[in-house]
């Protein structure tokens, strides 16, 4: 079964303008990464966050994890239409060794 | 070489036939992976090869078959798949056992008639 909920489903803003995504899991993680995917592509990397980590940066990316909510939330900042893709967590537990990925968020970034 | 690449891109099937997907990194990692997505929906894990070790999602039907001929090649033999099997399989790589970052590959659009 799917762990991560992600909301919203989907997000529309115009370019330049910042975008918040949220993360909600059920069980206890290692790590938390959060993917990338353009339409039909494969996914791509962006960031993970270890469990005993709070806040991540990467470039135009935040990332924040609040293990006692068990949610992360993803921050693109000053966003550009090349950012319109899917994101989607995915939670990564020792017990299993494998990644659980969450619904995802479609981003649409209009120019 | 930080890719991971699959072919074919597009496969179109019927439903008796016999064809196989194809994946391969050159990255080193020791585990590969198999996803099957549907439109909209996130990846589901369909089968892990760790250390050339096999790990299967109990629920992937026997008309799907992994092999691992070595650790750079991951393959997905498909056998009487059914129109529900229409998706998009991703092969994925990362170094080692784990819940680590994972490496994708672009993906194969199956279409089963």
């Amino acid at each position: 079964s799917q762990q991560g909920e992600e909301d919203p489903q989907a997000l529309s803003i115009q370019e330049g303008e910042n975008a918040t995504m949220n993360c909600s899991y059920k069980t206890s993680i290692n790590n938390l990464q959060w993917y990338r995917q353009n339409s039909g592509r494969g996914l791509v990397h962006l960031i993970l966050i270890r469990s005993n980590e709070r806040e991540k940066h990467s470039g135009r990316l935040r990332v924040t994890l609040d293990t006692s909510k068990k949610s992360s939330s993803l921050l693109i900042t000053a966003s550009r239409a090349a950012d319109t893709a899917s994101y989607f967590c995915a939670t990564g537990s020792s017990n299993t060794g494998k990644l659980i990925f969450g619904q995802g968020t479609t981003l649409q970034v209009k120019p | 070489d930080t890719e991971v690449t699959q072919t074919p891109k597009h496969l179109v099937m019927g439903m008796t036939n016999k064809k196989s997907l194809k994946c391969e990194q050159h990255m080193g990692h020791r585990a590969m992976y198999w996803y099957k997505q549907k439109a909209k929906k996130p990846p589901e894990l369909m089968f892990v090869y760790s250390y050339e070790k096999l790990s299967i999602n109990e629920s992937v039907p026997s008309r799907f078959s992994p092999e691992c001929p070595n650790s750079s090649l991951l393959n997905l033999h498909l056998h009487a798949l059914q129109p529900e099997d229409s998706a998009l399989y991703l092969c994925a790589s990362s170094q080692g056992e784990g819940p680590e970052t994972q490496y994708f590959g672009p993906g194969t659009r199956l279409l089963v008639l």
